[in-house]
């Protein structure tokens, strides 16, 4: 079963640090490039980092550009978000999704279960 | 963030068609990246439910189809069912910034 499993969420005081994983399994995680979305508490879905297969290629959101990186082990078949100088309004549940593109198509065919991320003093 | 326009909610009774608009802009559905469509029902991660020229992933039914013109496109849901209710998203790619995946505002879908 191709799956992804989410972990590392909990509650940080604002300017703290988090460090997400996302594991995968069922597929072959080295051949597909993955993302990372968020969704605040009642809110849309947010779009936060792309990171190809090899990792040559990486992009952010403007929202969180200079705090958040993204990166992976093809070899431990995971992917990772490291999150520092947390915000409130960083407070969300955070999703793995496995990347889908084509020609003229970029999206997410696969997600993982979410993990939150609680940002209070 | 999101910019991708849909309507807060729609409602139809059971059985009845009920379409979903979502509005973009020339850098994302008007420049002809494909639109993807998500269902995330309560509590529960989004899905994967239809995109580009009606591709569905397995398992999905008919019920569900897409239109696309301008910088606009649609989902169409017929034969309404219980189990439809939920959070329906719009995503593309949006040229305007490198690698920006963009996502609709979301739309509730509730049967009355």
């Amino acid at each position: 079963e191709v799956q992804l499993v989410e972990s590392g969420g909990g509650l940080k005081h604002p300017g703290g640090s988090l460090r997400l994983s996302c594991a995968a399994s069922g597929f072959t995680f080295s051949d597909y490039s993955m993302n990372w979305v968020r969704q605040a508490p009642g809110k849309g879905l947010e779009w936060l980092s792309y990171i190809t297969s090899s990792s040559r290629n990486i992009y952010y959101a403007d929202s969180v550009k200079g705090r958040f990186t993204i990166s992976r082990d093809n070899a431990k078949n995971s992917l990772y978000l490291q999150m520092n100088s947390l915000r409130a309004e960083d407070t969300a549940v955070y999703y793995c999704a496995r990347d889908f593109t084509g020609l003229r198509s970029s999206g997410f065919d696969i997600w993982g279960q979410g993990t939150m991320v609680t940002v209070s003093s | 963030q999101s910019v991708l326009t849909q309507p807060p909610s729609v409602s139809g009774a059971p059985g009845q068609r009920v379409t979903i608009s979502c509005t973009g802009r020339s850098s994302n559905i008007g420049a002809g990246y494909d639109v993807f469509w998500y269902l995330q029902l309560p509590g529960t991660a989004p899905k994967l439910l239809i995109y580009g020229n009606n591709n569905r992933p397995s398992g999905v039914p008919d019920r569900f189809s897409v239109s696309k013109s301008g910088t606009s496109a649609s989902l169409a849901i017929t034969g309404l069912q219980a189990d439809d209710e939920g959070d329906y998203y719009c995503q593309s790619y949006d040229s305007s910034v490198i690698g920006s995946r963009v996502f609709g505002t979301g739309t509730k879908v509730t049967v009355l």
